[in-house]
């Protein structure tokens, strides 16, 4: 039983690039998201899926896409990366109910947008 | 909005002092409270939790107490080690405000133990 994964650990991007960050749990839950860490701030979260084939926005979403086509995938997307996107990116998964359920945090992925 | 407030860092610590950090809450309904622990270079993992009013959540040691009338949500531990130095994040995730399962987090407090 792996949990979460996330890859890569390390990215450095230039300003306009694009990339996916990956991220895989084999718990099967239904709940998966998506947090930048940034200094002084917290997580916050960037998107969420209750389900394969469902995403919606949370609080910084934007220049950021997600799809979920598998209950164990939810890939995070950049399209033109810009260095306000330098941060630690995490995804969490749990089952979904009425909130009082355990996330579970991938290691995360260190991007360094230059 | 959802707001979670908690004491900022760095605390720093001897081994087996007594540690309070402070948390406090603004939610619009009745929320789940959580404590997460990032400990160096490592994902974060659930410390307690506590899902209703006066509920206390406690794991390794470490205890928080739902307190609906301050909402608040302080984490305590009678002796600290080394080993927990760390940074902890209080949360809440609110159902109420069709929040579900997701989390707002404080800004993190970084706890240094030094023997």
């Amino acid at each position: 039983n792996a949990g979460v994964t996330q890859t890569p650990k390390f990215q450095v991007l230039k300003t306009g690039q694009s990339m996916t960050l990956q991220c895989a749990q084999d718990m099967n839950h239904e709940y998966m998201s998506w947090y930048r860490q940034d200094p002084g701030m917290g997580l916050r979260l960037i998107h969420y899926s209750v389900g394969a084939g469902i995403t919606d926005q949370g609080e910084v979403p934007n220049g950021y896409n997600v799809s979920r086509s598998t209950t164990e995938d939810f890939p995070l997307r950049l399209l033109s990366a810009a260095p306000s996107q330098t941060s630690v990116y995490f995804c969490a998964s749990s089952y979904f109910g009425t909130g009082e359920e355990t996330q579970y945090f991938g290691p995360g992925t260190r991007l360094l947008v230059l | 909005g959802d707001s979670v407030t908690q004491m900022e860092g760095p605390v720093t610590l001897s081994e087996e002092a007594c540690l309070t950090i402070n948390c406090t809450y603004t939610a619009t309904g009745y929320p789940s409270l959580f404590w997460y622990v990032q400990y160096p270079g490592e994902g974060l993992q659930l410390l307690l939790k506590a899902t209703k009013a006066d509920d206390k959540g406690s794991n390794k040691g470490f205890e928080a107490t739902y307190r609906k009338e301050t909402t608040s949500f302080h984490l305590e531990k009678g002796s600290v080690q080394v080993s927990d130095s760390a940074v902890y994040f209080c949360a809440l995730s609110d159902a109420l405000t069709g929040g579900g399962n997701k989390l707002t987090f404080g800004t993190g407090t970084q706890l240094k133990v030094e023997l």
